[in-house]
């Protein structure tokens, strides 16, 4: 199992461009996240997913948007960066919503909107 | 609502001795609580889980914490520092509702030779 996989590694930005970041799981985890980390900030919850077809907003949804049309995928859109989009990004997926399950996270993406 | 508290930023041990990583939480139901570890340019990885089975949990490499709810308390300890462990570490607990993750701000762990 290569468990949740995400690309790019890297990525510059102009302000005003528009991208997709990937994430793909192959546990069969019906749970999929975006979460963005800053320095000192820990990590914040963008949007989730439930299953295919049915997301919802995390904390911090603003200037993203998501799509689940399959099991496997969850692509994190941004549209029109910003600089305050600069973050590491990362995708995690659970088997179940159980407050108890563990997420797995993948290597994440290190975004810099210039 | 739920909420992580971490004290200390940064930590800095010498190999061989104790590490101790504090969290605090708040949570309006009973609180199920997670450590993460990430190494350097890496993903996140669970190290340990307070599920209420037990409230002394061990957990990967070494490391164990212990659920104290009257102190609201899930602190990270390991009794002799590898090099190896320097690490960021995030506590985060459990929302109310469905499986989402609320972190702390992480302690970054030093271990000096």
């Amino acid at each position: 199992n290569a468990g949740v996989t995400q690309t790019p590694k890297f990525r510059i930005l102009k302000i005003g461009q528009s991208m997709t970041l990937q994430c793909a799981q192959d546990m069969n985890h019906n749970y999929m996240y975006w979460y963005r980390q800053d320095p000192g900030m820990g990590l914040k919850l963008i949007y989730y997913s439930v299953g295919a077809g049915i997301t919802d907003k995390g904390e911090v949804p603003n200037g993203y948007n998501v799509s689940r049309s399959t099991t496997e995928d969850f692509p994190l859109r941004l549209e029109l960066a910003a600089p305050s989009q600069t973050s590491v990004y990362f995708c995690a997926s659970s088997l179940r919503g159980r407050r108890t399950d563990t997420q797995y996270f993948g290597p994440g993406t290190r975004l810099t909107v210039l | 609502a739920q909420s992580v508290t971490q004290l200390g930023s940064h930590v800095s041990v010498s190999e061989g001795a104790l590490v101790l990583l504090r969290c605090n939480y708040s949570s309006s139901v009973p609180p199920y609580l997670f450590w993460y570890v990430q190494y350097p340019n890496q993903g996140l990885q669970l190290l340990l889980k307070y599920t209420s089975a037990a409230t002394l949990v061990k957990g990967i490499n070494g490391f164990e914490a212990e659920f104290k709810k009257s102190e609201t308390s899930f602190h990270l300890t390991k009794p002799s520092a590898h090099m190896s462990d320097a690490a960021e570490y995030f506590c985060a607990v459990s929302m109310e509702y469905g499986n989402k993750l609320v972190f702390g701000a992480g302690t970054i762990l030093r271990v000096k030779s």
